[in-house]
């Protein structure tokens, strides 16, 4: 079985442009989590959608939203890129909502310059 | 507010010995405690867990402790080898929402 599968792997974008990051969960898993980890962190939560709907939101401005798709993949978006969004963006699969484990993506390299 | 904190910042040790790294936690209403280990250029991945209802758990050579009382959880590696070498991550939830808390890491190097 597949594992998460994030896209792209790397992305350098310039200020002021949005960039939209995708994730596929683990087959059969139902909810996405995504997080955001600056060099030399711990990863911060951002979102997690179950279901299609989001069941939590981090400490995270207005700027960054997600959705979940029937096939429970789910896409992050982010506007008005600012230098400080540089990090990586990692996905997290769940079976369900709720007292499972968590699996990670390799993650999204985003770059602004 | 959810805080996870993680000593230490760094560990060294020679091939053979073991390592700790200690965590501590701030909500009192996470139940359920997993660790990650990152390798430059991956994601985490989950090495072992343990949940509230659970003082110790062993996965061959890891170990995971759990002091709820004065929250307090602690990982073990006996043995360590040079494929242990990576960052290190604590992490706590509430089983009914799946908001993970990290911890700041721990870069563990073991020297052959």
């Amino acid at each position: 079985d597949a594992g998460v599968t994030q896209s792209p792997t790397h992305l350098i974008k310039t200020r002021g442009q949005h960039v939209t990051l995708r994730c596929s969960p683990i087959s059969g898993h139902k909810s996405v989590s995504w997080y955001q980890q600056v060099l030399g962190q711990g990863p911060q939560f951002i979102f997690q959608y179950y279901e299609k709907e989001e069941r939590g939101r981090g400490n995270f401005p207005d700027r960054f939203s997600a959705r979940q798709f029937p096939n429970y993949s789910s896409e992050l978006n982010v506007n008005a890129l600012l230098l400080g969004d540089s990090a990586l963006y990692l996905c997290a699969s769940l079976q369900f909502a709720g007292g499972t484990e968590a699996f990670f993506g390799q993650g999204t390299r985003l770059t602004v310059v | 507010g959810e805080n996870v904190e993680q000593h230490p910042s760094t560990l060294s040790v020679q091939e053979g010995d073991s390592a700790v790294i200690k965590c501590t936690y701030s909500d009192s209403a996470s139940n359920y405690f997993p660790w990650y280990k990152q390798e430059l250029g991956k994601g985490p991945q989950l090495i072992i867990d343990i949940r509230s209802n659970v003082g110790e758990k062993k996965d061959q050579r890891i170990a995971v402790t759990l002091n709820k009382t004065a929250k307090h959880f602690s990982l073990h590696i006996t043995e360590t080898q040079p494929e242990d070498s990576a960052v290190y991550f604590c992490a706590a939830r509430q089983a009914s929402y799946d908001k993970v808390i990290f911890g700041p890491g721990t870069s563990l190097s073991v020297i052959p």
